[in-house]
């Protein structure tokens, strides 16, 4: 079975640029969930989405903003970039949402590696 | 408080040896509590999790250990070989709630 995946893999932007991020869940799982990953720092929680809607938002500006699709795959905008927005962005999907058992563990994608100078 | 801190930033063990990761939280809501491994350039990979209601768990070589009362669990690794040279993360996360709060991390490395 194929993971999650996420496009682009890597991506060179310039301070003041808008990047679009995209996430395929894992086939059947239906809550998609953004994190940032700064180098040598555990992921930060940005976003979660469950069945299209917002269902979590973490401590992170305007700038960023998500949706889902109809096919539960997701994408993630940031505008306006900054120096500081440089990091590995990662995707993870689980089935349900957590309470569920088995069916919340989240499954990370390999990410996408922005740079922005 | 959200935070959770692991400890070392940093560790090398000989090949065989138990390598030892200790975390630990504040916010007594958080009810799961998973392992994640990352190799570089790749996405973090869940090892194994815990919940509150139980002291241990392990599944292979690895091996979980909460202590409720402190709130701290540990990830302990059994004959530990070069290829779980990796970087770990535990996490936390509240009921009801799908974020996960990440420790730091833990560049281990296992010497051959």
């Amino acid at each position: 079975d194929a993971g999650v995946t996420q496009s682009p893999t890597h991506l060179i932007k310039t301070r003041g640029q808008q990047v679009t991020l995209r996430c395929s869940p894992i086939s059947g799982h239906k809550s998609v969930s953004w994190y940032q990953q700064v180098l040598g720092q555990g992921p930060q929680f940005i976003f979660q989405y469950y069945e299209k809607e917002e269902r979590g938002r973490g401590n992170f500006p305007d700038r960023f903003s998500a949706r889902q699709f109809p096919n539960y795959s997701s994408e993630l905008n940031v505008n306006a970039l900054l120096l500081g927005d440089s990091a590995l962005y990662l995707c993870a999907s689980s089935l349900s949402l957590q309470g569920a058992g088995d069916q919340e563990t989240q499954y990370f994608g390999p990410g996408t590696r922005l740079l922005v100078l | 408080q959200q935070q959770v801190k692991q400890s070392p930033q940093s560790l090398i063990v000989q090949k065989g040896g138990i390598p030892i990761i200790n975390c630990a939280y504040e916010n007594t809501a958080f009810d799961y509590f998973p392992w994640y491994q990352q190799f570089p350039g790749k996405g973090p990979a869940l090892l194994i999790a815990i919940r509150p209601d139980v002291s241990e768990k392990k599944e292979g070589r690895f091996t979980i250990s909460f202590n409720k009362s402190a709130k701290q669990f540990s990830l302990h690794i059994m004959d530990s070989q070069p290829g779980d040279s990796a970087t770990y993360f535990c996490a936390a996360r509240v009921f009801g709630n799908e974020k996960l709060t990440f420790g730091t991390g833990t560049r281990l490395t296992i010497i051959p």
